[in-house]
């Protein structure tokens, strides 16, 4: 597609439940990231992904986070016994890939805003 | 492990006025340095992107530079407007992690 697009928009969930947020990077970008962004903090790094594998998931902060890419293209963050401290904006990013200097830009998708009663 | 910091965080003037932004980071083995805009409640936007062998990057009233030695970037604003009013990130790319700043909330008072 024309951008990263990210799926849904805002979730309102009880603690305990389980969560999934989709996100269908731009067409042809190999390279796709999911970050956490707080109020009034930076986004944080959770994952990344080369093509179908996870290349480095070493921002997910414990076990209840998972995500998969099962194509190379649409990825899911998965959040499973959601806790009150899960609610964030998650942000994906997809990039060309590749370890050159250009090859890593990222282009951002507007975020899923979880909050989690 | 790479950490990045701006500086300040916040910052307010008034319309018209030029203004700087900074970004030091740890690591100096970088491959590009991004500044980003982010509206409240918003995703993020790109606004310029320097490889790591320039030195600055310009567009309309913004530049911003970069000295992989001393691990600084700046990002200068021109002329200021109330549009201008954002948060702007910091964030560097080494390998296949960007790591962001925390980010500079700017308001421009008409």
């Amino acid at each position: 597609g024309a951008g990263v697009s990210q799926t849904p928009s805002n979730k309102v969930t009880e603690k305990g439940k389980y969560v999934e947020l989709r996100c269908d990077p731009i067409s042809g970008h190999t390279a796709l990231y999911w970050y956490r962004q707080s109020l009034g903090q930076g986004p944080e790094f959770l994952i990344y992904f080369q093509g179908t594998g996870a290349a480095d998931d070493s921002g997910l902060p414990n076990d209840r986070f998972f995500a998969v890419r099962p194509e190379g293209s649409v990825s899911t963050l998965k959040i499973q016994r959601t806790e009150r401290g899960d609610s964030a904006v998650y942000l994906c990013a997809s990039s060309f890939g590749g370890r050159s200097s250009g090859a890593n830009v990222l282009t951002f998708g507007a975020g899923s805003r979880l909050t989690v009663l | 492990k790479q950490e990045v910091t701006q500086i300040p965080a916040a910052l307010s003037v008034p319309e018209g006025e030029n203004l700087v932004l900074n970004c030091s980071f740890t690591d100096s083995a970088i491959y590009n340095l991004q500044w980003f805009r982010q509206d409240p409640g918003k995703g993020l936007t790109s606004l310029l992107l320097i490889q790591s062998s320039q030195r600055e990057q310009t567009s309309g009233r913004l530049n911003a530079s970069l000295d992989k030695s001393s691990g600084r970037s700046t990002l200068y604003i021109a002329a200021s407007q109330p549009g201008d009013s954002a948060t702007y990130l910091c964030a560097v790319s080494s390998g296949f992690k960007t790591i962001f700043g925390a980010g500079t909330r700017l308001f421009v008072k008409a």
